[in-house]
């Protein structure tokens, strides 16, 4: 079946330290990929997207970058600081042609140490 | 400032009660989202809308329904039906380009 899946539930980084969290995709036919940001009990905060006729796509202090030979998309933070701390979710919208209707994988929780 | 609200932000339930989680959008987005959320899972979705007066199924809507009268409201209730009430949802809009902006959701316990 289709999935999105995050190689690891929980990623501890160095403050100042850059951060990469990866995530895998099972749908080759996804053009559309997206990255939330969650803090504890609120919504998830779009980050920044890509679609699948990009390879790399640059905003502020983050960076995604997508390989569609493996079906890997991964998210770089640069200079990585406390407020950066929350879960991370890769997204994408499958086959539905929708961008609203995403499939999100299960989450990377970034931790930052001082 | 434009945004998504969802109330409440935490809502008790006794089990065998329907209950209905608000969701408010200014943003003037013709499509809305209702999302699921578990501990330690990512988001899966119960029910969309595209337009007024019209809904769709989503991945897990058994035990749930919406209604969309107005462009600016996306309710969802919550039956006794839904086996697993107990969890964090999450209601989203979106525009033309597609951009999904989720409110601050509602976490409902059912006992």
């Amino acid at each position: 079946g289709e999935s999105v899946g995050l190689h690891l539930p929980t990623l501890s980084v160095q403050e100042g330290d850059n951060s990469i969290i990866n995530c895998a995709y099972s749908n080759s036919a996804s053009d559309y990929f997206i990255w939330y940001k969650q803090e504890s009990g609120k919504g998830p905060q779009f980050i920044i997207d890509i679609r699948s006729n990009m390879d790399k796509r640059q905003g502020q202090r983050v960076t995604v970058l997508l390989n569609k030979t493996v079906k890997h998309l991964s998210l770089q933070i640069a200079a990585t600081q406390p407020g950066d701390s929350a879960v991370y979710f890769c997204a994408d919208q499958g086959n539905s042609g929708n961008t609203g209707k995403l499939i999100f994988g299960q989450g990377t929780t970034l931790q930052v140490k001082p | 400032d434009g945004g998504i609200t969802q109330s409440p932000k935490y809502l008790f339930r006794k089990e065998g009660q329907n209950v209905t989680l608000s969701c408010e959008q200014n943003l003037n987005h013709d499509a809305m989202y209702w999302y699921r959320q578990d501990p330690g899972q990512g988001l899966r979705l119960i029910y969309y809308s595209q337009i007024v007066n019209d809904f769709q199924k989503g991945d897990i809507a058994e035990g749930y329904s919406v209604s969309r009268e107005k462009k600016e409201s996306f309710p969802l209730t919550v039956t006794s039906a839904q086996k697993n009430p107990t969890a964090f949802y999450l209601c989203a809009s979106s525009n033309r380009e597609g951009t999904l902006h989720f409110g601050n959701g509602t976490r409902l316990t059912v006992t």
